[in-house]
């Protein structure tokens, strides 16, 4: 079967630096999407990775190995707006998109 | 710029009572179009998506339908509620032509079923 794994809460505090990482093990590999998503609202992309390595995007970077099925998540200089539950998906052979249930970041002052 | 409305953002129906949720796309042409579930502390689970006019793949056999009438135009439906129906239901689109691109997600409809 397909799986996705993911911490379901992690606790950070403000101005920290936060790694929140996602394993993965599915029928083939095109991509792997994080998407933040603020309680009772929809998910909203961040980053996606098809690539090994690290793409860094303000302060936020995104890290895949896909040797090891694994990535993760970077957050710096954490912010209160940054509590929210991050999804970890992969595309699957077929391009359809398999979901880990989320992690819960709650970021403490 | 493209744009996804879905609504009501809110539902309260009694169990054996009809739904329609309705999911609009502007500002782009052909698009995919998905109807996700999110129950709390599990991952998206896909119901339904749309390739084109009239093309629905149903991902998990439930009572619910999906229907795409127009071409940015994607419904959900169904006859009769269950109580396990209550969720967090999402639309969302992506272009034709990007097999591996992001999805973009409507409002969300939170939908109980009492």
């Amino acid at each position: 079967g397909q799986n996705i794994d993911q911490p379901t809460e992690m606790t950070a505090t403000e101005g920290a630096i936060v790694q929140i990482n996602c394993t993965y093990q599915t029928s083939g590999f095109n991509g792997l999407f994080w998407y933040q998503q603020h309680a009772g609202e929809a998910p909203t992309f961040l980053s996606y990775n098809v690539l090994d390595g690290l793409e860094e995007k303000g302060r936020f970077s995104s890290f895949l190995s896909r040797s090891k099925g694994y990535s993760y998540l970077l957050l710096k200089e954490l912010q209160m707006k940054d509590s929210a539950s991050y999804l970890c998906a992969v595309l699957d052979s077929n391009y359809q998109l398999i979901w880990g249930a989320g992690t819960k970041l709650i970021i403490k002052p | 710029s493209q744009t996804i409305h879905q609504w009501p953002a809110t539902l309260v129906q009694p169990v054996g009572s009809p739904l329609s949720l309705e999911c609009t796309v502007e500002g782009t042409s052909n698009p995919n179009l998905y109807w996700y579930r999110q129950a709390a502390g599990r991952g998206l689970q896909l119901l339904f998506y749309s390739v084109g006019i009239g093309q629905i793949s149903s991902e998990v056999p439930q009572n619910l339908s999906a229907s795409r009438p127009q071409d940015r135009q994607f419904i959900l439906s169904s006859k009769k509620l269950l109580l396990s129906d209550s969720g967090f239901y999402l639309c969302a689109w992506r272009a034709e032509e990007a097999e591996a691109g992001e999805l973009f997600f409507g409002e969300g409809s939170r939908l109980t079923v009492l």
